[in-house]
């Protein structure tokens, strides 16, 4: 069964420093992954995917994250953090059942020191 | 363009009731599907609906049910409160069900005491 493992349950970061997020997922094919992002008491807000072709996505609010199958992993990047980044930020893979089922990590808490 | 809506915003229920919550999808899109956030973790899927037929359901007991109507808004039912159940209630509409091309509601917060 998919899985996705958020490794880092919270971040620090002060403002103006780069940042990555960690994401590593189960699956056997090449699988769809995103990256929602949540602020308090909101619900999800897509920040990229990535499904075949150029394995490093842009996202919206400058996030890109990177595909690499050699080690499932998924990670999001932001060259420069800024106060409203801080929030809880889920990485999630599509479970293949062709029912749009998302599989989400439990999610990375980070917040933004200024 | 309006994007999804929950609706109620918060609501706080008994052990042992019963409580429907609301989702209206985006106009034209003809899927939905229901997620349970508790605080803490990630969203875990329930059901999605397409064309008012469920096509998936996630690992919840029988005391989770919902339903989509033909203007393909939606209604999720819980019956017998637990406290486990309190949680943030996420809906996702999509043209046709795929992860792909599904956009969060804002969510309602369900809390059991």
């Amino acid at each position: 069964a998919q899985s996705v493992t958020q490794p880092d349950i919270h971040i620090t970061v002060s403002e103006g420093a780069s940042l990555e997020l960690r994401c590593n997922y189960s699956y056997g094919a090449t699988p769809y992954l995103f990256w929602y992002v949540q602020s308090p008491g909101q619900g999800l807000q897509l920040l990229l995917k990535y499904f075949s072709g150029d394995t490093l996505v842009q996202g919206i609010k400058g996030f890109e994250a990177e595909f690499k199958r050699s080690q499932s992993s998924f990670n999001l990047r932001k060259p420069s953090v800024h106060w409203s980044d801080a929030a809880e930020y889920f990485c999630a893979v599509d479970d293949s059942s062709n029912t749009g089922k998302l599989i989400f990590g439990q999610g990375t808490t980070l917040q933004v020191k200024p | 363009d309006a994007g999804v809506t929950q609706s109620p915003t918060h609501l706080i229920k008994t052990r042992g009731q019963q409580v429907t919550l609301r989702c209206s999808p985006i106009s034209g899109h003809k899927s939905v599907s229901w997620y349970q956030q508790v605080l803490g973790q990630g969203p875990q899927f329930i059901f999605q609906y397409y064309e008012k037929e469920e096509r998936g359901r996630g690992n919840f007991p029988d005391r989770f049910s919902a339903r989509q109507f033909p203007n393909y808004s939606s209604e999720l039912n819980v019956n017998a409160l637990l406290l486990g159940d309190s949680a943030l209630y996420l809906c996702a509409s999509s043209l046709s069900g795929h992860s792909y091309e599904q956009y969060f509601g804002p969510g309602t917060r369900l809390t059991v005491t």
